[in-house]
Formats: C-alpha cells, structure tokens, sequence
C-alpha cells in the first residue's frame, strides 16, 4: 500500500489555466517536499512545508499543508508551458530522514 | 558547486550478471540516500548511511543487494546477480547532517535496465 496517494496521475491543460494537484494521507508527516522531475533528470526540491496549515508561495505556485500534517496541494496559477513536468510530493515522518513519495502528477501546458 | 553525480546514466545488463552503481554526494553532506522507481510505481526508499554508518536499510529488497559508503563519501550499490524485477531507475539524494527530513538534493539517477 502506497503512504501518499497523489492525484490527478495526468493533468493536461492549457496556457493560463489553473490547477491543483493534491497529496493525501491517513498518517500524519512531520515534513512534506514537493519536487519536480524533468525527463532524464532526478527530482528537485521546489519547497518544504513543516506546520500544519502553513501556506508558501513561490510566484505562481502555492503549496499548502494540511492543519492535520496529512495532506498537502499544489495550486499553480495561470500555468506556462514551461511549468510541464512531473510533480512529486514526498513526506517525512518522526523527523526522521526517510522520504515516502507519492506515484507523481504528469502535468503537461500546452500553448 | 556540484551536485549530487551518478555514474553510469544507463546501465544494460544481462540476468545473473553484476552491476556496481556510484554516487557522489554534494561535498559536506553527511546524509546519503538510495531511493529507486521501478516501472509504474512510486520513489520507494532504499537506505540511509550517516557518513559511513547505515542508518536505516529498512527499504533494501533483499540481499542481493549490497551498499557500501567507505570513508564517508563517495557510495556504491551492487547488485549481484541482477534479477528482470531490479529493473528501474535508482537514485542518489544527500543531505547536509543538519536536516532532520526537510530535504534531500537528488542525482539524475541511474536507469538500469536488466534482460
């Protein structure tokens, strides 16, 4: 069974539309990572939620921990081709340096 | 500064035979971790060293499969012998020894693809 269930699995769009991609979970995580991943390259680190209900903005992208610690979403406002990718959430549980992910939105914007 | 290198990018092995993959962490960091995706799954954990020390190997599959980090930097994963179920694309993240699960910087990872 997979920790963190991310959806939707596919997202296409298109430019200056928004979207959400949500993370879910019935365990609690004491931090949540949200990384994108281009084709043929490893995940990077967009941010790092750590209190329930913090909210961090980072230009277009707005990422938001559940008040639970459970969950998290990822809202991108009016999407740009270049924002296509593969967007990943990832939790930590107990402070502890161990990352469960979840199975990754493929996002693509069309122009 | 570099980042987190993998060698090789893609690795193309025959069933039985062995394969040594090798991550370089970001100098200074004392966490490294293997993770992999294997087709249609998630980034699963693999193991965790401190430096030199294996903090937790809680997600290696079985033991055919061996990592070492001698002297604290530089790590290896082996897999001996590879099996069709090992293929997939293993990655290398580290961290400095101050984070405590807030993130982890990734290699571009190995594809290994076993026939």
């Amino acid at each position: 069974t997979q920790l963190l269930e991310q959806s939707p699995q596919f997202l296409s769009i298109q430019e200056g539309e928004n979207l959400t991609v949500y993370c879910n979970s019935s365990s609690v995580f004491s931090s949540l990572q949200w990384y994108r991943q281009e084709p043929g390259e490893g995940p990077v680190l967009l941010v790092t939620v750590v209190t329930g209900g913090e909210v961090k903005k980072l230009k277009r992208l707005t990422f938001q921990f559940g008040d639970a610690r459970k969950d998290s979403s990822l809202h991108i406002t009016a999407a740009q081709p270049g924002d296509t990718g593969l967007y990943l959430c990832a939790g930590a549980r107990n402070n502890f340096n161990k990352f469960y992910f979840g199975s990754g939105t493929k996002l693509n914007v069309k122009p | 500064e570099a980042g987190v290198t993998q060698f090789p990018s893609h690795s193309v092995i025959e069933k039985g035979q062995t394969v040594t993959l090798r991550c370089d962490p970001i100098s200074g960091h004392d966490n490294l971790y293997w993770y992999r995706r294997v087709m249609g799954k998630e980034i699963k954990f693999l193991l965790h060293f401190v430096k030199e020390s294996k903090q937790d190997e809680s997600g290696m599959p079985n033991n055919r499969f061996l990592a070492e980090r001698t002297g604290g930097t530089y790590s290896t994963l082996k897999v001996q012998p590879a099996e069709l179920e090992d293929s997939g694309v293993y990655f290398c993240a580290s961290s400095p020894r101050s984070s405590r699960g807030t993130e982890a910087f990734f290699g571009q990872g190995t594809r290994l693809t076993v026939v």
